[in-house]
C-alpha cells in the first residue's frame, strides 16, 4: 500500500523560480490538503479540498496555487518562489471528516 | 480563529511516564488527536478521543480530555527511548473538513 507519495523529497530554488510539489494517494479519499511545518510554528494549512474539482484555501494561501482534477491528485504549485517559502511541505488526505488524516514524507523545499 | 497550543519541549528519564499537554479555544471541536511525527517523517495518528468522551486509554497511551477547560493531555507510561519524538494535539469541528494543529512538543527520552 503506498498511501500518500509526496515527490520531489528534497528541492532547491532561486526566488522567483516556479515548481509543481505532487502530491498522490491510492486510498480514494475525498478529503486533500497541504501543510507546511515550520519551526515552532506547528503545521499551518494552506490549501485543502473535499473533492475532485473542489478547492479552499487554509491559513496561508498566499503565493500558492492548487487544482484536484482528479481524486488520486493534489498538485501544489509556487508561482513565484520566495525566501519565506523555504519549509517542509507535507501532503496529507483522509477519507471523511474526521477521519484519521494519512500524511505523506514531506518535502522539504529550501528557496535561496 | 481556531487555535491550538502546546508547549515545545519536554524531556523525560527512560521508564518514567510523560504528560504532553495541549490547550485548543474551539468550543465546537468534535474530534482532538495525538499525532506523532519522528524525524524525517510524516504525522502518524497515535490516538483520538471524541468530544463526549473524559478519557481514552490505549495501551500505554491515555488521553484525558477536560472540554470545560478546553484542555486535552496525552499521558505515555514507561516511556522508552523510542518514543522521543515531536507530539502534535490537533482538532477538527463538524463539517469544516480542516484540521488544525498545534507547534508539536518535543519529547527527549533520556537513557
Amino acid at each position: 500500500n503506498a498511501g500518500v507519495t509526496q515527490t520531489p523529497k528534497f528541492q532547491v530554488l532561486k526566488t522567483g523560480q516556479s515548481m509543481t510539489l505532487q502530491c498522490a494517494q491510492d486510498m480514494n479519499h475525498e478529503y486533500m490538503s497541504w501543510y507546511r511545518q515550520d519551526p515552532g510554528m506547528g503545521l499551518r494549512l494552506i490549501h485543502y479540498s473535499v473533492g475532485a474539482g473542489i478547492t479552499d484555501q487554509g491559513e496561508v494561501p498566499n503565493g500558492y496555487n492548487v487544482s484536484r482534477s482528479t481524486t488520486e491528485d493534489f498538485p501544489l504549485r509556487l508561482l513565484s518562489a520566495a525566501p519565506s517559502q523555504t519549509s517542509v511541505y507535507f501532503c496529507a488526505s483522509s477519507s471523511t471528516w474526521g477521519s484519521e488524516a494519512f500524511f505523506g514524507q514531506g518535502t522539504r523545499l529550501t528557496v535561496v | 480563529g481556531e487555535d491550538v497550543e502546546q508547549s515545545l519541549f519536554l524531556s523525560v528519564r527512560e521508564g518514567d511516564s510523560s504528560v504532553i499537554n495541549c490547550t485548543y479555544t474551539d468550543s465546537s471541536s468534535t474530534y482532538l488527536y495525538w499525532y506523532k511525527q519522528e524525524p524525517g517523517a510524516g504525522l502518524q495518528l497515535l490516538t483520538y478521543i471524541f468530544s463526549n468522551m473524559d478519557m481514552k486509554q490505549d495501551q500505554r497511551l491515555t488521553v484525558l480530555l477536560n472540554k470545560k477547560d478546553k484542555h486535552l493531555s496525552l499521558r505515555i507510561a514507561d516511556t522508552q527511548t523510542g518514543d522521543s519524538a515531536i507530539y502534535f494535539c490537533a482538532e477538527s469541528t463538524s463539517g469544516t473538513y480542516k484540521y488544525i494543529f498545534g507547534t508539536g512538543t518535543r519529547l527527549k527520552v533520556l537513557a
